[in-house]
């Protein structure tokens, strides 16, 4: 049981490319998450899922996109990286309704120059 | 006001200490609490979830007081494998689950 995977781990990204990072969960979870965590300011709520085919926006949703076109996947886009968006990212999921662990990925470490 | 707040720390303790930590939340409809562990550039995984009752875990004491709108952390003589960042946790009504920036934890023999 894999739990949950993002992919890639690493990334460095010149300003203006565009990159996607994949996060896959073999949980059947309903709700899957996307955060930053920068230093000093703790994990913070970028976009967020309820359900195949629905996303919302979170604490700091500005220059991301999200898809979730199938259950375990969730897509985080950098549609024009900034180097404000130098971060580590984590995706989270956790079964429908309230009190649920969450569980995170590994993170992801991104970079841009 | 922060929605959730924590005492950043860094908390410096010899083993075998006692230590607290708190938590502050701003919206009263909250209805799940729950207390991450964060080591050095891992993710953060769930050490225990907080009831109304309190609960306890081997050393660790989590409490809850709705009124004042806090959480606590008891961690009772501290082990060097302790050291990490704690993480309060708030899950508000619907789906947001809100973090604190967390506090550190140090423990030195």
């Amino acid at each position: 049981n894999a739990g949950v995977t993002q992919t890639p781990k690493f990334r460095v990204l010149k300003t203006g490319q565009s990159m996607t990072l994949l996060c896959a969960q073999d949980m059947n979870h309903e709700y899957m998450y996307w955060y930053r965590q920068d230093p000093g300011m703790g994990l913070r709520l970028i976009h967020y899922s309820v359900g195949e085919g629905t996303t919302a926006k979170g604490e700091v949703p500005d220059g991301y996109n999200v898809s979730r076109l199938k259950k375990q996947n969730f897509l985080l886009g950098l549609e024009s990286a900034a180097p404000s968006q130098t971060s580590v990212y984590f995706c989270a999921s956790t079964r429908q309704g309230t009190g649920n662990t969450i569980y995170f990925g590994e993170g992801s470490w991104l970079t841009v120059v | 006001r922060k929605e959730v707040e924590q005492d950043p720390g860094p908390f410096n303790v010899p083993e075998g200490a006692t230590v607290a930590f708190n938590c502050t939340y701003s919206n009263s409809a909250s209805q799940s609490f729950f207390w991450y562990r964060q080591d050095c550039r891992k993710e953060p995984k769930l050490l225990m979830s907080v009831y109304s009752s309190g609960n306890e875990d081997g050393r660790f004491t989590a409490q809850l007081n709705r009124a004042s709108q806090y959480i606590s952390l008891l961690i009772r003589d501290s082990k060097l494998s302790d050291s990490a960042t704690y993480l309060c946790v708030v899950n508000q009504a619907g789906t947001a689950l809100i973090f604190g920036k967390g506090t550190t934890l140090s423990v030195s023999s």
